[in-house]
C-alpha cells in the first residue's frame, strides 16, 4: 500500500546533540510538511517542501533544518535540541492541489510521527 | 488569517450514543476543511473532507459532518459511538497550501 513512513518511531536524544528524523514515502507526492506537535496541542508546521522548493514557517526555530535529498524522502534536522524541543514530529505528504467540484484544494496524508525525547 | 475553533477540549459519550464535535471557522474565502483523528501515540487520519457541493459529507467509520457557511461551522457527528473511537479529533481549514489546526477535542468513551 502507499503509504507515508517515518523513522524511528521513537527518538532519544540529549540535550544539545544533533538528531535527525527520517521521512519516506511511497505517494510520489511533490510536497513534503513537517509538523511538530507538542503534548495536547494542535500540530504546528515548521516547513514544507515543495518539490526542490523549501518554505520556512516565519517563526520556526533556526534550530530547525530540513533536507529533501529526492522525491520520496525528507529529513528533519534539529541541530541543538533542546528541552523544549521534546514532541511528536509529524510528517505529510500532498499531491500538490487536487481537482474537486472545480475547485483544487491540497488533502494531506500523514506518517505514523515519531516521538522525540529529550535529555 | 485563517483559523480554527474547537470549543470543547474533551467530551465523554456512553456508548452507543450519539457523538458531536464542534468546529468553527474563520475563513475568508470558501472554506476546504477536515477533520482528522489521532490514536494515542498516532499520527494523524483523514475522516472527512468538505471543498464544494453537497453540506452534508460522509466520512470513514461511520463519521459525517455538516457544513453551515451562516454559523462558519463544521460540526462532526457519529450516530452510535463505539469504544474505539475513542482519540483526539481535530478540525482543519485549508489556506494557502497550509492546514490550519483547532486545538483538538479528546473523546472518551465510557461503557
Amino acid at each position: 500500500d502507499a503509504m507515508v513512513i517515518q523513522n524511528p518511531r521513537y527518538q532519544v536524544t540529549q540535550f544539545g546533540k544533533p538528531v535527525t528524523l527520517s521521512c519516506s514515502q511511497t505517494l510520489n507526492h511533490n510536497v513534503m510538511y513537517w509538523y511538530q506537535q507538542k503534548s495536547s496541542q494542535a500540530p504546528k508546521l515548521l516547513f514544507h517542501y515543495y518539490d526542490k522548493d523549501f518554505n520556512n514557517e516565519a517563526d520556526t526555530p533556526d534550530n530547525f533544518q530540513s533536507r529533501r535529498p529526492n522525491t520520496s524522502f525528507c529529513f528533519l534536522d534539529i541541530r541543538s535540541p533542546g528541552l523544549g524541543d521534546a514532541a511528536m514530529y509529524l510528517c505529510a505528504t500532498s499531491r500538490d492541489r487536487v481537482e474537486g467540484g472545480g475547485n483544487f484544494y491540497n488533502e494531506q496524508f500523514f506518517g505514523p510521527g515519531t516521538r522525540l525525547t529529550v535529555l | 488569517a485563517q483559523s480554527v475553533t474547537q470549543p470543547d477540549i474533551h467530551i465523554t459519550v456512553s456508548e452507543g450514543a450519539s457523538l458531536e464535535l464542534r468546529c468553527n471557522y474563520s475563513y475568508g474565502a470558501t472554506p476546504y476543511l477536515f477533520w482528522y483523528v489521532q490514536s494515542p501515540g498516532q499520527g494523524l487520519q483523514l475522516l472527512l473532507k468538505y471543498f464544494s457541493g453537497d453540506t452534508l459529507v460522509q466520512g470513514i467509520k461511520g463519521f459525517e459532518a455538516e457544513f453551515k457557511r451562516s454559523q462558519s461551522s463544521f460540526n462532526l457527528r457519529k450516530p452510535s459511538v463505539h469504544w474505539s473511537d475513542a482519540a483526539e479529533y481535530f478540525c482543519a481549514v485549508e489556506g494557502f497550501q497550509k492546514l490550519v489546526f483547532g486545538t483538538g477535542t479528546r473523546l472518551l468513551v465510557s461503557p
